[in-house]
C-alpha cells in the first residue's frame, strides 16, 4: 500500500537551531517525493521535490531508498519558517498525491 | 494568470443543505482534484479528474459528487451536508505526466452545523 508517514505532529525549535522534519514512505515502485509548505491560512506551496535535488529557502531533502525516507532539513531555522509541512508521494500513472499528516514547525525567537 | 481559483472562501451550512464548491484553473491543466484537510489527518483525496468528461473517486468520496464538463472547471457538490463534512477543502490542478508541479487553490473553509 502507498503510504506517507510523518511521525511528528509538532516540532518546536529555537531560531538558529537545526531542523529535521521526518518523512517515511511505503511504495512498491520508484516514488516521486515532495515537500509542501502551508503558511498560516494560505494555500499549499511546493517547497521542493526529490528529482530536482535543489535547495529552497535553505531547506534540502535527500531520498534514501534503503530507509524509505525523505527527511527535510535546514541547518539554521528562521522564525519565518514556522508553518505546516507536508510530505507527499506521487504514485502511479495519475497525478494523485498521497500526503502525510503534516508536521507543524514552530520556530521560537 | 490567476492559477487555481476556489469559491467561496468561507461557508456555513445547515445539516441537510446542499452546496457546490467551485474550482477553476486557467493553465489548461488536464488533471484536477479535490482534497479535504482535517487536523491530524493531513490532506485526503476526495475525487479527481484526468480530463474533461473523466472523473474518479479518491480516498474519501462518500457524500461528494463531481463533474468535469470543461477543462477549466471542476466543481465539488455536497448533496446533503453533514457535520462530518466540516473541513477545509483544497482544489488542485496539474498537467498530466510525471514531474509536473501540482498547484493548489487557496482553500474553502466549510462549517456544517
Amino acid at each position: 500500500a502507498q503510504r506517507v508517514t510523518q511521525p511528528e505532529k509538532l516540532l518546536s525549535v529555537f531560531k538558529g537551531a537545526p531542523v529535521e522534519l521526518k518523512c517515511n514512505y511505503s511504495y512498491s515502485g520508484s516514488p516521486e517525493l515532495f515537500w509542501y509548505v502551508q503558511y498560516s491560512r494560505q494555500r499549499l506551496q511546493l517547497l521542493l521535490r526529490h528529482i530536482s535535488r535543489e535547495s529552497i529557502k535553505g531547506f534540502t531533502a535527500d531520498l534514501n531508498k534503503g530507509e524509505t525516507s525523505f527527511h527535510l532539513k535546514k541547518p539554521f531555522a528562521q522564525e519565518e519558517d514556522s508553518a505546516m509541512y507536508y510530505c507527499a508521494l506521487l504514485g502511479g500513472a495519475t497525478n494523485k498525491l498521497i500526503f502525510g499528516t503534516g508536521t507543524l514547525l514552530a520556530v521560537q525567537p | 494568470n490567476a492559477g487555481v481559483t476556489q469559491t467561496p472562501k468561507f461557508q456555513v451550512l445547515k445539516t441537510g443543505q446542499s452546496m457546490t464548491l467551485q474550482c477553476a484553473q486557467d493553465m489548461n491543466h488536464e488533471y484536477m482534484s479535490w482534497y479535504r484537510q482535517d487536523p491530524g489527518m493531513g490532506l485526503r483525496l476526495i475525487h479527481y479528474s484526468v480530463g474533461a468528461g473523466i472523473t474518479d473517486q479518491g480516498e474519501v468520496p462518500n457524500g461528494y459528487n463531481v463533474s468535469r464538463s470543461t477543462t477549466e472547471d471542476f466543481p465539488l457538490r455536497l448533496l446533503s451536508a453533514a457535520p462530518s463534512q466540516t473541513s477545509v477543502y483544497f482544489c488542485a490542478s496539474s498537467s498530466t505526466g510525471t514531474g509536473n508541479t501540482i498547484y493548489f487553490g487557496e482553500g474553502s473553509w466549510l462549517t456544517v452545523v
